[in-house]
């Protein structure tokens, strides 16, 4: 079965510190891949997404940045953190566009 | 552009009580229509979907019917339990796109 997973689950940062958010998925080869970011008492915001490999597409102009660098891994990063970048990091797959997507467990970041 | 209006909670209900969550949508073609839940710390997992007009989605005692002449996705269950206490949310996806629209979330508590 297919499974997917991130880390940290949580993490605190200070403002102007990179990040680097991971996620990979096990189980299915090829998976369309997806960063949301949830802000508190707002709904899922879809920042970037991935059909392959080094194909990155990004729905929210900001100060983050997506990378594929492997099938089945997909990375949110960030050069220099802003407060505003606090939020609930989901990442998610699917087998085609067309399918319902899977979601990770989350990655809770805090910005000092 | 495409948008979901889900009712605002919280929502407050003793167990075994009828449920029902608002949803309704605003989208180009015929989309696909999903409920995802959020238990507290987690990630989200797909409810139940339905992708064309009339199809009923369930699981878990949930379902909803998608109503395209009132574009509306209400989720219903006929007993809720303290388990089901959980963030819900609409959820849809026009065509072959590969964004998925959120609605902003219904908070549901379920007291004993």
């Amino acid at each position: 079965s297919q499974t997917i997973h991130q880390w940290p689950a949580t993490l605190v940062q200070p403002v102007g510190s990179p990040l680097s958010l991971e996620c990979t998925v096990e189980g299915t080869s090829n998976p369309n891949l997806y960063w949301y970011r949830q802000a508190a008492g707002r709904g899922l915001q879809l920042l970037f997404y991935s059909v392959g490999i080094g194909q990155i597409s990004s729905e929210v102009p900001q100060n983050l940045s997506a990378s594929r660098p492997q099938d089945r891994q997909f990375i949110l990063s960030s050069k220099k953190l802003l407060l505003s970048d606090s939020g609930f990091y989901l990442c998610a797959w699917s087998v085609a566009a067309e399918q319902p997507q899977h979601f990770g467990d989350g990655t809770r970041l805090s910005i000092l | 552009g495409d948008s979901v209006t889900q009712m605002e909670g919280p929502v407050t209900l003793s167990e075994e009580a009828f449920l029902t969550i608002n949803c309704t949508y605003t989208a180009t073609g015929y989309p696909s229509l999903f409920w995802y839940v959020q238990y507290p710390g987690e990630g989200l997992q797909l409810l139940l979907k339905a992708t064309k007009a009339d199809d009923k989605g369930s699981n878990k005692g949930f379902e909803a019917t998608y109503r395209k002449e009132t574009t509306s996705f209400h989720l219903e269950k006929g007993s809720v339990q303290v388990s089901d206490s959980a963030v819900y949310f609409c959820a849809l996806r026009s065509g072959g796109y590969q964004k998925v629209t959120f609605g902003t979330g219904t908070k549901l508590q379920v007291i004993p």
